[in-house]
């Protein structure tokens, strides 16, 4: 079973709401990725969590929020964004950091920020 | 500024032909190189990968070709199949950092009957 899992499929919120996109994998894969993707563009990374920790942050702005409650899965949440936030939010895991591994992909959320 | 270079960014092809995509890098640190395909509304998978000992990889009809003093890898579709159309990702990544992936702009692959 190769499979990511992220719930919401589909999200759309004002811009003065809360939500959160889950996040889960039963790989026993201990890295776990967020990603942004913008129509016709290649993901872009924004978040990396190593072993439950945060290890990479790519200066994201603090209105994206990420946790790592287990080894399964991985949160995002999401507060006060902007309508340009609007993307399609990927989840990835790999075996480990710092070794060739695969990641694998999730489906994606695509959020719509009005 | 963008690691890995990207070409063509859009490509029509006949089914039964050769797709032929090209990537470029500079970081002679990269060690992995991974394709991903995308189809609309799901999120990449991996097509294929080569680590720079070898110049060839072929899996099915998916071939990587790749030239380590040039710094460039492609991808060969061979018989190309309207189920291949899709947006082709190369990356790049280093087997002793953070694993991070460094993605080509993409290459959208129409095949047409």
């Amino acid at each position: 079973d190769t499979e990511v899992t992220q719930t919401p499929k589909h999200l759309v919120m004002g811009m003065t709401n809360k939500k959160s996109l889950k996040c889960e994998q039963h790989m026993g894969h201990r890295a776990m990725y967020w990603y942004k993707q913008k129509a016709k563009k290649p993901p872009e990374l924004m978040f990396v969590y190593s072993y439950e920790k945060l290890s990479i942050n790519e200066s994201v702005p603090s209105r994206f929020s990420p946790e790592c409650p287990n080894s399964s899965l991985l949160n995002l949440h999401l507060h006060a964004l902007q309508p340009e936030d609007s993307a399609l939010y990927l989840c990835a895991s790999s075996q480990d950091r710092g070794t060739i591994n695969i990641q694998y992909f999730g489906a994606g959320t695509r959020l719509s920020v009005l | 500024q963008q690691q890995v270079k990207q070409s063509p960014q859009s490509l029509i092809v006949q089914k039964g032909g050769i797709s032929i995509i090209n990537c470029a890098y500079e970081n002679t640190a990269f060690d992995y190189f991974p394709w991903y395909q995308q189809f609309p509304g799901k999120g990449p998978a991996l097509l294929i990968a080569i680590r720079p000992d070898v110049s060839e990889k072929k899996e099915g009809r998916f071939t990587i070709s790749f030239n380590k003093s040039a710094k460039q890898f492609s991808l060969h579709i061979m018989d190309s199949q309207p189920g291949d159309s899709a947006t082709y990702f190369c990356a790049a990544s280093i087997e002793t950092g953070a694993n991070n992936l460094f993605f080509g702009t993409g290459t959208r692959l129409t095949v047409i009957p």
